[in-house]
């Protein structure tokens, strides 16, 4: 069965601190992403990766950035975090061959305060 | 730009209608498309993908493509009250780093008891 899990459900930090969101994968999937999703403003993609210690800035990089070190394993980090990155923060994975579904973990719902 | 486009709703409809979901997308070549259920607060769940012209049933689900005229539709039979959610249309594309998926803004539907 396919697994995507997220380090937290919910997280709520303080303006300024650096924040680190956790994904993983068990499907051996070489493509992973990162998603925000803000009421009325739809699924926007932040990075994605397409391989190990590969990265490419997605619609809305700034303020974030992601490390992949190893392929199951993919993480958001905010920088310096600031109220307007409170949101829902969706990570996704898939394989690029064959049919390609993409399938997402739970969520984390991100509160900066 | 490429655009997937949906209608927010609400869509309302009575249990045990049918619900009719549609999404247009503005890339001719693309190839593969999904949809996803996502109840409120949680994260979308995959429910439907197809890539050829015409129906592909799973269950009270079917989904319709039309390349021709680019849209994709997601009919729901014996609709209810916990089909009750938000319904987005993924589309994936190609580009010069491998695929990557463009989104719906989805539809919000109501089955009334």
């Amino acid at each position: 069965d396919v697994k995507v899990t997220q380090s937290s459900r919910y997280l709520v930090k303080r303006t300024g601190e650096k924040v680190f969101l956790e994904c993983v994968q068990d499907m051996d999937h070489e493509n992973m992403f990162w998603y925000r999703q803000d009421p009325g403003l739809g699924l926007r993609l932040i990075y994605f990766s397409y391989d190990v210690k590969m990265k490419e800035k997605g619609d809305i990089p700034e303020g974030y950035s992601v490390s992949r070190e190893k392929k199951e394993r993919f993480s958001l980090i905010l920088e310096s975090a600031s109220t307007n990155q409170t949101s829902m923060y969706l990570c996704a994975s898939s394989n690029p061959s064959g049919t390609g579904e993409q399938y997402f973990g739970p969520g984390t719902r991100l509160t900066v305060t | 730009q490429k655009e997937v486009e949906q209608n927010s709703g609400p869509l309302s409809v009575p249990e045990g209608a049918i619900a009719s979901l549609n999404c247009t997308y503005s890339d001719r070549g693309s190839q593969s498309f999904f949809w996803y259920r996502q109840y409120s607060g949680k994260s979308p769940e995959l429910i439907m993908s197809i890539y050829s012209n015409g129906d592909k049933e799973d269950g009270r689900f079917t989904a319709q493509l039309n390349k021709a005229s680019q849209y994709v539709s997601l009919l729901i039979r014996d609709s209810q009250p916990s089909d009750s959610a938000t319904y987005l249309c993924a589309v994936r594309e190609w580009d010069n780093y491998g695929q990557n998926f463009v989104f719906g803004p989805g539809t919000r539907l109501s089955v009334l008891p």
